[in-house]
């Protein structure tokens, strides 16, 4: 089975720009959960998505949102950026809600110049 | 805020040594897991243990889960250079979110 798979792997962009970010569960799995990572802050969840429904969010600002389609994809977006906002972007997919353990993508590493 | 912590931050050990690191909560939780993660890339996850159990095995790994003190271990035995990671001890507070420690950096020399 694939794992996780999250695009792009890298990306640079300017303050004041948008990003999108994408995200593929192992096939099967249908909880999508993204997570910020950062070197003051650590490892902070922003949001879950089951069933094409965000069903948890983190303690973010409304400039970070997501959506889930059909086939559990996941895609979270940020807009206008802050510096702050640098960080590594994992998305976690599950078999269902509360199934456990979390299975991470290799994460897309956005830095906002 | 993190759930969260472990302890120590940072360890250094001899290749063939046991590396145990610490982790302390809050509140309740409903599962504890342990994720390791090599040089920035995405987490790999290592051990479920729950909040029923008080210890679980995985080849070289040995988790312990002290409920009364909101306390886990984690300990690697025989350890190799491939060992060397950032280890995350993470909570499920039965809200299907993942709450995360700083971590501990292990370092394995050869």
């Amino acid at each position: 089975k694939a794992g996780v798979t999250q695009t792009p792997r890298y990306l640079i962009k300017t303050r004041g720009q948008q990003v999108t970010l994408s995200c593929s569960p192992i096939s099967g799995h249908r909880s999508v959960s993204w997570y910020q990572q950062t070197p003051g802050q650590g490892l902070q969840f922003l949001f879950e998505y089951f069933s094409e429904t965000q069903r948890n969010k983190g303690n973010f600002p409304g400039r970070f949102s997501g959506r889930q389609f059909s086939n559990s994809r996941s895609e979270m977006n940020v807009s206008t950026l802050e510096l702050g906002d640098s960080a590594l972007y994992l998305c976690a997919s599950s078999l269902g809600r509360g199934e456990g353990e979390q299975y991470f993508g290799p994460g897309t590493r956005l830095t906002v110049t | 805020s993190q759930q969260g912590e472990e302890d120590p931050q940072a360890l250094s050990i001899q290749e063939g040594e046991n590396a145990t690191m610490n982790c302390s909560y809050k509140t309740s939780i409903n599962n504890l897991q342990w994720y390791r993660q090599n040089s920035g890339r995405g987490l790999v996850h290592l051990i479920l243990i729950r909040s029923n159990e008080r210890e679980k095995h995985s080849g070289r790994l040995r988790v312990t889960l002290d409920t009364s003190k909101k306390s886990s271990s984690l300990l690697i035995t025989a350890s190799r250079a491939a060992d060397t990671a950032s280890y995350f001890c993470a909570t499920d507070v039965n809200d299907y979110k993942l709450s995360f420690g700083a971590g501990t950096t292990v370092t394995v020399r050869a």
